[in-house]
């Protein structure tokens, strides 16, 4: 089975600081995602990336980079935590024209 | 509007039960959908792709509807371990089709 392994389950973290979500697969998928969950509004995509090095914008990136330096980990930063950065945050990889994503279980982050 | 809409429900169905749930996109241009399911804290796992003919695994069946541009999972005997989030999910034709735009999704809670 695939694997997607992200670092942290929970994490709390405080406004300002720099904040980096890391997340890591073992099935050499072309295609890495980072979405955000918040109750009502569902998941919604802020980056992802088709190859190494390689990044798209998603629908909401504002307050967010991410980093691709080897195939297997894609990384979410954010520059500048803030409290309505405070949410569900899932990592999933895809190889291109497959079936569908694998999940990470999702890191739970608070910004206090 | 929202590119993928669900009822958010809660469905409260008894066990054994039949219940169909719906969901429509709105760019026509979609060319892969997908039923997921999530439970409870719990990242979203591929329930299964639905296919313009319609398909069926067990006792779930998915259907295309391209005209009218919604989706529709049937759920016959229902279980108590069906309750969960099902969530409607389309590829984006804006990522080049790489990545998936999720609805908000469908409560499902099984009653004994």
């Amino acid at each position: 089975d695939v694997k997607v392994t992200q670092s942290s389950r929970y994490l709390v973290k405080r406004t300002g600081e720099k904040v980096f979500l890391e997340c890591v697969q073992d099935m050499d998928h072309e295609n890495m995602f980072w979405y955000r969950q918040d109750p009502g509004l569902g998941l919604r995509l802020i980056y992802f990336s088709y190859d190494v090095k390689m990044k798209e914008k998603g629908d909401i990136p504002e307050g967010y980079s991410v980093s691709r330096e080897k195939k297997e980990r894609f990384s979410l930063i954010l520059e500048s935590a803030s409290t309505n950065q405070t949410s569900m945050y899932l990592c999933a990889s895809r190889t291109t024209g497959g079936a569908g994503y694998t999940f990470g279980s999702g890191t739970r982050l608070t910004i206090v | 509007r929202k590119e993928v809409e669900q009822d958010p429900g809660p469905f409260n169905v008894p066990e054994g039960a039949t219940v169909a749930f719906n969901c429509t996109y709105s760019n026509s241009a979609s060319q892969s959908f997908f039923w997921y399911r999530q439970d409870c804290r719990k990242e979203p796992k591929l329930l299964m792709s639905v296919y313009s003919s319609g398909n069926e695994d067990g006792r779930f069946t998915a259907q295309l509807n391209r005209a009218s541009q919604y989706i529709s999972l049937l759920i016959r005997d229902s279980k108590l371990s069906d309750s969960a989030t099902y969530l409607c999910v389309v590829n984006s034709p804006g990522t080049g089709r790489r990545a998936l735009t999720f609805g908000s999704g469908t409560r499902l809670q099984v009653q004994p």
